[in-house]
């Protein structure tokens, strides 16, 4: 079945350490995001792509990467510099026409 | 700019009740409008979209939702509300004439389905 797969579910992270989220869709679409879910904030946007090998910074950029060398597949680091990185993260990838999302299951990242 | 405002954060309703789940949005072009559902420690699933045409939009699971241009608004709503229901909610914006596809999205609305 076509959908978005994140990896992992569940992630602790010691202080100071980087860690990689894993994003991949098989619905051939062109755009891909990253969003930051906290408790009673809503979704808001770290980063996103509309090409392979193009990127933009989202509206809480600092402290993530990206990369987007295969269009199947949208990566994000969480870097030490993110000072509050405990979260729950969703992909998502968009329809052309009507610029529905659809969302993958989420990884959940804690910081010990 | 986009903004979306979902009022009340928390909604409770009684098994069978009527849903109404509020969203007003911001926007100074014409808009698509989105409700996703969220499930605890899910993804978010789409119940239903606006995008042109017909202002009353029907989506998953007996909601529909109606675009009403001069107020706007595009609340939710569900005729008898299920145990099955309970869920956050989230209402979205995006600029149709944009590229990017950024959907903007409320703070989320958690509905409280009593027995």
């Amino acid at each position: 079945d076509g959908g978005i797969t994140q990896s992992p579910k569940y992630l602790f992270r010691k202080e100071g350490q980087n860690v990689t989220l894993s994003c991949e869709q098989n619905l051939n679409h062109d755009a891909m995001y990253w969003y930051r879910q906290d408790p009673g904030q809503g979704l808001r946007l770290i980063y996103y792509s509309q090409i392979v090998n193009d990127f933009q910074k989202g509206d809480i950029a600092e402290g993530y990467s990206v990369s987007r060398e295969k269009k199947e597949s949208f990566p994000l680091t969480v870097t030490s510099a993110q000072k509050n990185p405990t979260a729950f993260y969703l992909c998502a990838s968009r329809t052309r026409n009507t610029g529905e999302l659809f969302f993958g299951e989420g990884s959940r990242l804690t910081v010990l | 700019a986009q903004s979306v405002t979902q009022l009340g954060s928390h909604v409770s309703v009684s098994e069978g009740a009527l849903v109404l789940l509020r969203c007003n949005y911001s926007s100074s072009v014409p808009p698509y409008l989105f409700w996703y559902v969220q499930y605890p420690n899910q993804g978010l699933q789409l119940l239903l979209k606006y995008t042109t045409g017909a202002t009353l939009v029907k989506g998953i699971n007996g909601f529909e939702a109606e675009f009403k241009k001069s107020e706007t608004s595009f609340h939710l709503t569900k005729p008898s509300a299920h145990m099955s229901d309970a869920a956050e909610y989230f209402c979205a914006v995006s600029v149709y004439s944009s590229n990017t596809g950024k959907l903007i999205f409320g703070q989320g609305t958690t509905l409280q389905v009593k027995p």
